[in-house]
């Protein structure tokens, strides 16, 4: 079982739409936790992080269920520049900063 | 300027050379890692340093080497490449206090 897992998608959505990626991971250590983004052939970087009382920025909002060992991303009033892959990345305790990476959702936002 | 440099951005190499890549940062950041990223695999950790004196393995260092020159510099060699080293390649550096981690442009290396 990989360490951080995700639907690869990918989401085909109309521009304006409501989406939302689900990512789990199995080290219930974890400690914190990212939702990333990377275009294609481009790098990784940082979108949110995700908090225990869930966290909002503007049309993106980013929950934590520890319980379940699940988080959320979802995108509101989905735009054309919202198409790229979206990475949930996890980091423990007993790991200094490293991540571990999931290996992404596909979102396509379409006309 | 970018934050964090990679070079070269482009490479294509033939089995069992030896090939560097560098990474240079202006972030000020004392750490600093080496991912390699393939489909369907997502970025995986090869290695990371968090100063100048500290270089540790990841889960994937075999085939490896890497040199940290100074705070700002990181490089990864491939002593003798193999196709299956072919990937993308990132840098990234962080802070020490926190987990967020900033990420070079990438080399895209091709060994045939």
């Amino acid at each position: 079982r990989k360490e951080v897992e995700q639907d690869p998608g990918p989401f085909n959505v109309p521009e304006g739409a409501t989406v939302a990626f689900n990512c789990t991971y199995s080290n219930s250590a974890s400690q914190s936790f990212f939702w990333y983004r990377q275009d294609c052939r481009k790098e990784p970087k940082l979108l949110m992080s995700v908090y225990s009382s869930g966290n909002e920025d503007g049309r993106f909002t980013a929950q934590l269920n520890r319980a379940s060992q699940y988080i959320s991303l979802l995108i509101r009033d989905s735009k054309l520049s919202d198409s790229a892959t979206y990475l949930c990345v996890v980091s423990h305790t007993g790991g200094g900063n490293k991540l571990t990476f999931g290996t992404g959702t596909q979102l396509k936002v379409e006309l | 300027d970018a934050d964090v440099t990679q070079t070269p951005r482009n490479r294509i190499t033939k089995t069992g050379k030896r090939i560097m890549l560098e990474c240079s940062q202006t972030k000020g950041h004392d750490r600093m890692y080496w991912y390699r990223q393939d489909p369907g695999l997502g970025l995986r950790l090869i290695y990371y340093s968090f100063d100048v004196k500290d270089i540790n393995k990841g889960e994937i260092s075999d085939g490896y080497s890497v040199s940290r020159q100074a705070q700002a510099k990181f490089s990864l060699s491939l002593e003798s490449a193999i196709p299956n080293q072919t990937a993308l390649y990132f840098c990234a550096t962080s802070q020490d206090s926190t987990d967020t981690q900033y990420f070079g442009p990438g080399t895209r290396l091709t060994v045939l």
